[in-house]
């Protein structure tokens, strides 16, 4: 079985300050994860993926992502915020080997102040 | 080719009448998902299709709902005897390979029921 929660459903920063958007998972299996963004209105959009080759994964628009495997962790981060990164952020876990199912977090709406 | 397309992106109807939602994926990509998504969540797993077998269905696919994916190309999510409850986003994505690829989503077909 596999899981994936985040652990905050919205997060707000000012812009110009760092992002940090967290991600626990739990799987069976090796998993491979995803961030993805949607905004509003918008379809969803792949930021970065991790499929076990480097654990510090980079991403479009500046994001990047670190894999802890022993904290089952793969928070989003983002030395600077900009306006246009106001969205919501969807972390998700999708097993490498047995099972079907790409699961996703209930979801981080990240609100950037100007 | 343009990407995941769905038909129609808007459907309003009366409890209790079928409706029936389009998929057509990026032509080679073999794995098709569908999902569901309510206002303030994540996307829920629906069912996923490897060429045209169905290989998995959450339990959140009621015996209302059923989904094809004849020939291994385009997909059809009907709900029978629609609710209230069934007012949502449904959400078509489309993967080539395997589990690490990224999934691509179409802009969704957003279902009222009066």
């Amino acid at each position: 079985a596999q899981s994936v929660t985040q652990l905050d459903s919205h997060v707000s920063v000012s812009e110009g300050t760092p992002v940090l958007l967290r991600c626990n998972y739990s799987s069976s299996y090796s998993p491979s994860l995803f961030w993805y963004v949607q905004h509003p209105n918008k379809g969803l959009q792949l930021l970065l993926k991790y499929t076990s080759a480097a654990t510090l994964v980079k991403g479009i628009n500046g994001f990047e992502a670190e894999f802890k495997k022993s904290e089952t962790s793969f928070h989003l981060t983002k030395p600077s915020a900009h306006m246009s990164d106001a969205a919501e952020y969807f972390c998700v876990v999708s097993p490498n080997t047995g099972g079907f199912k790409t699961i996703f977090g209930a979801g981080t709406r990240l609100f950037v102040k100007a | 080719d343009t990407g995941v397309s769905q038909d129609p992106r808007h459907k309003i109807t009366k409890r209790g009448q079928n409706v029936t939602f389009r998929c057509d994926p990026i032509s080679e990509h073999n794995r098709l998902y569908w999902y569901r998504q309510t206002l303030g969540q994540g996307p829920e797993f629906l069912t996923y299709f490897q060429n045209e077998a169905q290989l998995e269905k959450s339990r959140l696919l009621s015996d209302r709902f059923s989904a094809e994916r004849p020939k291994g190309s385009f997909s059809t999510l009907e709900i029978q005897r629609t609710e209230q409850g069934d007012s949502a986003m449904y959400l078509c994505a489309s993967r080539e390979g395997g589990y690490t690829g990224e999934l691509f989503f179409g802009e969704g077909s957003r279902l009222t029921v009066l």
